[in-house]
């Protein structure tokens, strides 16, 4: 199992350019998370998904979008790029709701917005 | 509200003991977990806790007091490799589903 796989690892983009960053997972969970985390500041969250077809909105959601169109994908956009969005973004899953139930999480992608 | 408290940094010696603790406030506490993280790799699990008391896995344990909202992990026998930094997170519910809250997270530095 490759567990979860984030794409790409870096990038570094200019204000105002749009992009996708890609997460899957082959462990067949069903709750996807995405996170942000900067110096001082801790993991936060910005989107997440209880299962195929959903979303919700999490601590840090503006300029940001998601999509579960398949179980093992979840997606996180940004339509505008902006500075403050220069950070090292976490993907993460889980298998259930079950308490315990530990979050796995991708190596990160570090964006760089100029 | 929501928040979590633990050092910034502590430094220790290889083979000594360190505990890094965690203080909480949540409205739905639904368990506490421990991660750590080395320097530009993604948090591994290692350790959760929902009742009072003491986990013990191996060099690592985990301490629990719900009413005081208060957490520590334990690491013993302490070696170069566990330089990384230490996030505590709860498990708490908001509304019908449970988030986890992660704090800032403490960098551990072990010297020889």
């Amino acid at each position: 199992n490759a567990g979860v796989t984030q794409t790409p690892k870096f990038r570094v983009l200019k204000t105002g350019q749009s992009m996708t960053l890609l997460c899957a997972q082959d462990m067949n969970h069903e709750y996807m998370y995405w996170y942000r985390q900067d110096p001082g500041m801790g993991l936060r969250l910005i989107h997440y998904s209880v299962g195929e077809g959903t979303t919700a909105k999490g601590e840090v959601p503006d300029g940001y979008n998601v999509s579960r169109l398949k179980k093992q994908n979840f997606l996180l956009g940004l339509e505008s790029a902006a500075p403050s969005q220069t950070s090292v973004y976490f993907c993460a899953s889980r298998k259930g709701q079950l308490s315990y139930n530990e979050q796995f999480f991708g190596p990160g992608t570090r964006l760089t917005v100029l | 509200g929501q928040n979590i408290d633990q050092p910034t940094e502590m430094t220790a010696t290889e083979g000594a003991i360190v505990q890094i603790n965690c203080t909480y406030q949540t409205s739905g506490f639904n368990g506490l977990f421990w991660y750590q993280q080395h320097a530009g790799e993604a948090p591994t699990f290692l350790s959760y806790n929902v009742l009072d008391g003491l986990e013990e896995k191996g060099r690592f344990s985990s301490f629990l007091s719900r009413s005081k909202g208060y957490s520590y992990l334990l690491l013993k026998e302490l070696q170069m490799k566990d330089s990384a930094s230490y996030l505590c997170a709860v498990r708490d519910w908001v509304g019908n589903t449970d988030k986890l809250i992660f704090g800032t997270g403490t960098r551990l530095q072990v010297f020889p």
